[in-house]
C-alpha cells in the first residue's frame, strides 16, 4: 500500500485562529514532507521531517510549525491563521536516499 | 535557487496528436539534479510519471518520453500519440540531495493539459 492519507481534505478557518492538518502513511517511510501549492503557483516545500528531526524552509520557519508523534503520522500547525494561507497543502513521504516522494490527496484550506 | 520553468497552460491537444511541454530548469545549488515529470490526474494525488538521474540519459512511461539535456537544461516531455486518459496537470521538478539522504524537490508550476476526443 503506497497510500499516503491527509485529514481533513477540506478545511475553512478563522483569520487568528489556530489550524491543524494531518497526514499519515503506512509504509514506514523515515521522511515526511510538506508543501504549500496556491493556484497557478508551484507546489513549495514548507518543511520536511527525517525520522524525528525536523527542517524547516528557510523562508517559512516562522509561519509553520509541525510535529511527528511517531513514524506514521506527521501534522502542519498554523498558530494563528491570515489570509494568506489559503492553499493546498500536500503531505508527501519517502525512505532511503534517494527514493520517490509518495503523495497524498492535499487538503484545501480557505481562511476567512 | 533552484528553480523550473515550464510550458504555460492549459494546453489542448486532439486524440492521438502528438504532445510536447517544455521544462527547463536552473539548479544553482548542485550541477547534476535529478529532474522528474510528475502528474496529478483528476481526483488524484500527485504521483511520479519519469524520473531521470543522469545526463543524456531518457526516462519514459505510460508512453511519455523525456531527455535530460545538460547542455540546455532542460526536460521536455513528449508523447507521440496522446489518449483522453492523459488529460492532466503535468509538473516538471528537479530534486537535490538534502543532509539526510533524502529528497528536495522544486517544482514548476504545473501545466494542464486537456485532450480533446
Amino acid at each position: 500500500d503506497t497510500t499516503v492519507k491527509q485529514n481533513p481534505r477540506y478545511k475553512l478557518a478563522r483569520v487568528g485562529k489556530p489550524v491543524n492538518l494531518i497526514c499519515s502513511q503506512t509504509m514506514n517511510h523515515d521522511t515526511m514532507y510538506w508543501y504549500q501549492k496556491k493556484p497557478n503557483q508551484a507546489p513549495k516545500l514548507l518543511l520536511f521531517y527525517y525520522d524525528k528531526i525536523l527542517n524547516r524552509e528557510a523562508d517559512t520557519f516562522e509561519k509553520f510549525q509541525s510535529s511527528r508523534p511517531n513514524n506514521s503520522f506527521c501534522s502542519l500547525y498554523i498558530g494563528s491563521a491570515g489570509l494568506e494561507y489559503s492553499a493546498m497543502y500536500l503531505c508527501a513521504s519517502s525512505s532511503g536516499t534517494g527514493d520517490t516522494q509518495y503523495f497524498g490527496p492535499g487538503t484545501r484550506l480557505l481562511v476567512l | 535557487g533552484d528553480s523550473v520553468t515550464q510550458t504555460e497552460g492549459p494546453v489542448t491537444v486532439s486524440e492521438s496528436e502528438s504532445l510536447i511541454i517544455n521544462c527547463t530548469y536552473s539548479a544553482t545549488s548542485i550541477a547534476y539534479p535529478n529532474l522528474f515529470w510528475y502528474v496529478r490526474y483528476p481526483g488524484e494525488g500527485l504521483q511520479l510519471l519519469l524520473k531521470v538521474i543522469t545526463a543524456g540519459q531518457k526516462g519514459s512511461s505510460r508512453g511519455f518520453e523525456a531527455t535530460y539535456n545538460k547542455e540546455t537544461t532542460s526536460f521536455h516531455l513528449q508523447k507521440a500519440s496522446v489518449q483522453e486518459s492523459d488529460s492532466a496537470v503535468y509538473y516538471c521538478a528537479l530534486g537535490e540531495t538534502a543532509n539526510y539522504g533524502n529528497e528536495k524537490i522544486t517544482f514548476g508550476a504545473g501545466t494542464k493539459l486537456t485532450i480533446k476526443p
